[in-house]
């Protein structure tokens, strides 16, 4: 069973809509947090990281921390065409191994 | 940004023979990896370095080996290509310290027949 899980595997949302993207650890040693961004034939951008609980806004993405239920989630408002991508949950612990585990991905797709 | 070169960028190699993929980045970073993206599993950890010639396991290293030469270059090797190891692979480097970012190459496609 895979450390970090994703939901959906697949989002289908409308433009100008909200997507929200879920991801949760199994390992309670993970205190680092990121969420990555694939477009197609590229490879991973980190997009955000969230290494406390609650919070945490950059222009249209948010992102939200809850360590005790081990969950991030990823939302972004006012989808654009150009969201359409891979996103990959990421997360670390904080032995300073520097292992870095990633999700299996959620694909979305915004529809104009 | 930091600039991570992979190479080749597409390989096609037949089972039982050798590969070398080979990545080179220029931020001064400490930290290198090697991942393989498959369908269904994201990016799994194959092997990565903190320095010259320092190795790390990773969570699927069985058929693999890998060397770090220069602070600059990492390569993973495939020594008898089986099948089961056609996928995308990307390197990623990263600084030193708990919580860094990663930062990945374009990738290299490889296909073994």
């Amino acid at each position: 069973q895979q450390k970090v899980q994703q939901s959906p595997e697949s989002l289908s949302v409308p433009e100008g809509g909200m997507a929200s993207l879920n991801c949760t650890s199994s390992d309670r040693n993970f205190q680092y947090f990121w969420w990555y961004r694939q477009h197609s034939g590229e490879g991973p951008k980190a997009l955000m990281s969230i290494f406390s609980d609650g919070d945490k806004k950059e222009g249209r993405f948010t992102a939200h921390l809850n360590k005790a239920s081990l969950h991030v989630s990823l939302h972004i408002r006012d989808s654009q065409p150009s969201d359409s991508a891979l996103y990959f949950c990421a997360a670390s612990d904080n032995y300073g191994n520097e292992k870095i585990t990633f999700g299996a991905g959620t694909k979305l797709t915004i529809k104009p | 940004e930091a600039a991570v070169t992979q190479s080749p960028r597409n390989k096609v190699t037949v089972t039982g023979g050798n590969v070398t993929l080979s990545c080179r980045q220029t931020n001064s970073h400490n930290y290198m990896y090697w991942y393989r993206q498959d369908t269904g599993h994201g990016l799994r950890l194959i092997h990565y370095s903190y320095g010259a010639g320092n190795l790390q396991i990773g969570d699927v290293p069985d058929g693999y080996k890998a060397t770090r030469t220069t602070q600059e270059d990492f390569f993973l090797l495939l020594e008898l290509a089986s099948p089961s190891q056609t996928s995308l692979y990307f390197c990623a480097s990263s600084g030193q310290g708990s919580g860094n970012t990663l930062y990945f190459g374009e990738g290299s496609r490889l296909i073994v027949v």
